[in-house]
């Protein structure tokens, strides 16, 4: 079955601290991953696509990592803001027909 | 406007009243995605065109739903004889084209409450 997990469900960070955030994934054939970031009653906003052939990729303070053999992704975020607090959505495109399987994603809160 | 637009923001209906949602999507995007996401959840695909041409409905949790886009720009989902449990926010994705490195840019979405 085609799935995506990820984690930790929800995670509470200083401002200026570096988080990692995971995802899991069991799609095939694979095509590509993102990661989104939601404000809490806006759209997802698309952060990075990586293909299997791109092992890293960076946004500003955010690099996406994908490792295709293990199939797993992280975000990390560095040097973190208040506005960073946002939910974190992992997507893999793939599947027999090239569908976006959505995780649960992770709810990111920065405290000052 | 240059984003994807959908109408209406909210939708309150009752129990067993067909809802018409409808998003307008960035002008020239190829692919139009529908979404359906629960609150504190991530979205969950519903179906997607390219053009007019509806490629996977796969999504629809049921023949109550049903999705068109008939010139290829405007779609719309439509839910029969809704009932509580189909409360959620809808939302509506469109991107320039359906190849492996196309950004979905999301739409604000209808808020839908089933009474």
């Amino acid at each position: 079955k085609n799935q995506v997990e990820q984690s930790p469900q929800s995670l509470i960070i200083l401002e200026g601290k570096n988080c990692t955030l995971q995802c899991n994934y069991t799609v095939s054939p694979f095509s590509n991953l993102r990661w989104y970031k939601q404000d809490t009653g806006r759209g997802p906003v698309s952060l990075t696509i990586m293909t299997f052939s791109e092992n890293t990729k960076s946004n500003g303070r955010y690099t996406a990592t994908l490792d295709a053999d293990t199939k797993q992704s992280s975000l990390h975020i560095t040097a973190s803001q208040l506005s960073d607090s946002a939910s974190y959505i992992c997507v893999v495109k793939g599947g027999s027909q090239g569908n976006l399987i959505f995780g649960k994603g992770t709810k990111l809160s920065v405290k000052p | 406007g240059a984003g994807v637009s959908q109408s209406p923001r909210y939708k309150v209906t009752k129990r067993g009243q067909d809802v018409a949602l409808r998003c307008d999507p960035i002008s020239g995007h190829v692919s139009l995605y529908w979404y359906r996401q629960a609150l504190g959840q991530g979205p969950e695909f519903l179906t997607y065109f390219n053009y007019e041409a509806q490629q996977d409905k796969s999504g629809l949790p049921n023949d109550r739903f049903s999705a068109e886009r008939p010139e290829g720009s405007i779609s719309t989902l439509t839910i029969q004889r809704t009932e509580q449990r189909d409360s959620a926010m809808y939302r509506c994705a469109s991107s320039l084209a359906s190849g492996r490195q196309d950004t979905q840019y999301f739409g604000p979405g209808t808020r839908l409450t089933v009474l």
